[in-house]
């Protein structure tokens, strides 16, 4: 399979743990993106890397979300002290320049 | 600041009924528009794309979209709707100045068999 990947496709956690989750973009796409989606809402923008430059952050992502895309290949997302309100699927998405971008299938976050 | 509006939150059909679903976006500038499609259980997907050019775009699976700029509207439409489009579709846009996508809501799509 060629496309988006992310791992883990489910988690869940207590409030106040750190979570971790990775991307897998398509191979030669140089960008790649992080959204966020709530129940009966489209997908929010969170981040974007081009390469391993994070060229754009969100207001939506507070000094608790950090995000890595060390050698411009896979990127990480972490969440520090989750709280409840992050209980959300957290989507990756990759492109090539100027172009569509490819969703993987998700991460589905339960904080309990 | 720039959004995407979808004002049908659910829609139910019979097949082979017609389908229109409404966006409209809000920018005033050079926007590029995309629907995408959530079947159940699997990643969004793009069904078109408008860059530039002829304003009515064709997609997959039969999907066409217009782009009025007058309207601020970029509406998805099909002729005849399958059981098989049962999903869900978003309606994004991405401005010029920007790289990252602005979705609407989401249009819940039922098609009865």
């Amino acid at each position: 399979d060629t496309g988006v990947s992310q791992d883990p496709r489910h988690k869940i956690t207590k409030r106040g743990q750190n979570v971790t989750f990775r991307c897998d973009p398509i191979s030669e796409h140089n960008r790649l993106y992080w959204y966020r989606q709530t129940l009966g809402q489209g997908p929010e923008f969170l981040t974007y890397f081009q390469n391993e430059a994070q060229l754009e952050k969100s207001r939506l992502l507070s000094d608790r979300f950090s995000a890595e895309r060390p050698k411009g290949s896979f990127s990480t997302l972490e969440i520090q002290r989750t709280e409840q309100g992050d209980s959300a699927m957290y989507l990756c998405a990759s492109s090539l320049e100027n172009n569509e971008q490819f969703f993987g299938p998700g991460t589905r976050l339960t904080v309990l | 600041a720039q959004s995407v509006s979808q004002h049908n939150h659910h829609v139910i059909l019979s097949e082979a009924a017609s389908l229109e679903l409404g966006c409209n976006y809000s920018y005033g500038g050079t926007v590029n528009l995309f629907w995408y499609v959530q079947y159940p259980g699997q990643h969004l997907q793009l069904l078109l794309k408008y860059f530039s050019g002829d304003p009515l775009v064709k997609g997959i699976k039969g999907f066409e979209a217009e782009f009025i700029k007058s309207k601020f509207s970029f509406n998805l439409r099909k002729p005849s709707v399958q059981w098989s489009d049962t999903a869900e579709y978003f309606c994004a846009s991405w401005m010029d100045s920007s790289y990252k996508l602005i979705f609407g809501s989401g249009t819940r799509l039922l098609v009865r068999p």
